[in-house]
């Protein structure tokens, strides 16, 4: 049972460019986050979905596009990456209710 | 707005002994539910424990247990018996049963050192 599974771990961008982080979960959830987690900061939303088809922007989404194509998949996209955009960032995806969220283990972005 | 305080940056224990982690949050609601995520050197978010607002009872799992005061806003993490393994990043966070974002809302984090 892999959960989440984030792709890839580590990237290192230059600025202006572009990229898309993978996200899949095999626990046939409904809902899925991506978030971004800086130091001194917590983790903040950065946009979720609610269902197939379905987006919807957090608390942190400029910049940032997102995809759900398909049940288990979730894509989160810098069109022109910024400096401002280093960070880890984190997949998650839960049932409705009381759960608690099943995190992917993290991507560690760099944009220089 | 929805917020997770969690004051105590750093803390270190002891192995073997006991610490206590802090947390408060503030809601107007009345049903919610509180959890404790551990965050190893490995980066992977673990849940560690959770707590119905609802419930009176505090939760236990093993080791770990809370004191949830409702009143208070409160959601103390206890971790008895220290191992070294329970090194990490611990984060409070906060979670309304059903919003249109049912989201999770984390405090900053506690960074925990075991000391052997």
């Amino acid at each position: 049972n892999a959960g989440v599974t984030q792709t890839p771990k580590f990237r290192v961008l230059k600025t202006g460019q572009s990229m898309t982080l993978l996200c899949a979960q095999d626990m046939n959830h409904e809902y899925m986050y991506w978030y971004r987690q800086d130091p001194g900061m917590g983790l903040r939303l950065i946009h979720y979905s609610v269902g197939e088809g379905t987006t919807a922007k957090g608390e942190v989404p400029d910049g940032y596009n997102v995809s759900r194509l398909k049940k288990q998949n979730f894509l989160l996209g810098l069109e022109s990456a910024a400096p401002s955009q280093t960070s880890v960032y984190f997949c998650a995806s839960s049932e409705t209710g009381n759960y608690g969220y099943t995190f992917g283990s993290g991507t560690r972005l760099t944009v220089v | 707005a929805q917020t997770v305080t969690q004051s105590q940056p750093e803390m270190s224990v002891q192995e073997a002994e006991t610490v206590t982690l802090s947390c408060t949050y503030d809601t107007s609601e009345s049903d919610y539910y509180l959890f404790w995520y551990k965050q190893p050197p490995s980066r992977q978010m673990i849940l560690v424990i959770r707590q119905e607002a609802y419930k009176q009872q505090n939760a236990t799992e093993n080791r770990f247990s809370v004191n949830f005061q409702k009143a208070a806003k409160s959601f103390s993490l206890k971790i008895s018996d220290s191992q070294l393994g329970d090194a990490a990043m611990y984060f409070c966070a906060y979670r309304l049963p059903s919003t249109g974002a049912n989201n999770l809302f984390f405090g900053t984090g506690t960074r925990l050192t075991v000391i052997p």
